[in-house]
């Protein structure tokens, strides 16, 4: 069964990187049938889509974001991670690691739905 | 990017009635590419619905969705005590994917 686990510091302070990790167990991230991605929900709901990663480091970003983002993969864990650059408290968030369902990705853009998902890591940013 | 307004934010009902659950896209996208979620209380989404319509694996047959255009609907024939939480939207059709606020149906 496909399990997606985030880790990382709750804790970030102001302008520093927020890094966290998904570990995936139950697939290989590197099989090729997949793509995998980062969301993060703000206090209050909302839902916004991070970036997105293919098994090749291609990787795709939400433009809003696309400056401070960094996603990138290590096959050898079967682990993907997010860094987003000068945090401020406006990323403070629960951060949620997901599989690719559906949809589509070229060369250009990434436009999937999203399942499973992991359980989601609580990140806040605050001195 | 395309802005969904889910409505209503609270939909008051009792269990075994019908719930009609809207999402209206901004502007149109050239796909069926929307896809709705459950979110219970301190657990992440669960993917109910892809491409409008298609149910995801395990879903039960009371959840189908519905739609086109900038319009959509999550219709659950026949409210369950469980299915008293969250649900999302979400527009794959148009970059940057993006979700609605929510829909929170509670026990009337």
């Amino acid at each position: 069964q496909l399990q997606l686990q985030e880790a990382g510091p709750g804790l970030v302070k102001p302008s520093e990187t927020l890094s966290l990790i998904c570990t995936v167990s139950g697939a290989s991230i590197t099989s090729g049938s997949h793509y995998w991605g980062w969301i993060r929900q703000h206090p209050g709901r909302g839902l916004e889509w991070i970036g997105t990663v293919y098994y090749t480091g291609k990787n795709y970003y939400n433009p809003s974001l696309e400056s401070r983002v960094t996603i990138s993969l290590d096959t050898s864990k079967n682990q993907f991670s997010l860094e987003l650059s000068s945090v401020t408290a406006a990323d403070t968030a629960v951060y949620y690691c997901a599989r690719t369902h559906g949809g589509y990705c070229d060369s250009s853009n990434c436009l999937t739905a999203f399942d499973p998902w992991g359980q989601g890591t609580l990140v806040t940013v605050s001195s | 990017e395309v802005v969904l307004t889910q409505s209503p934010g609270t939909l008051s009902l009792s269990p075994g009635e019908k719930a009609t659950l809207s999402c209206r896209a901004s502007q149109g996208f050239s796909s069926r590419y929307i896809a709705w979620y459950q979110q219970k209380p301190g657990q992440a989404p669960r993917l109910l619905i892809y491409e409008t319509s298609s149910r995801a694996t395990g879903v039960p047959d009371r959840f189908s969705g519905s739609g086109s255009g900038t319009d959509f609907t999550l219709t659950i024939s026949r409210l369950e005590p469980e299915d008293f939480v969250l649900y999302y939207c979400q527009q794959y059709g148009s970059s940057p994917g993006t979700f609605g606020q929510g829909t929170k149906v509670e026990v009337k």
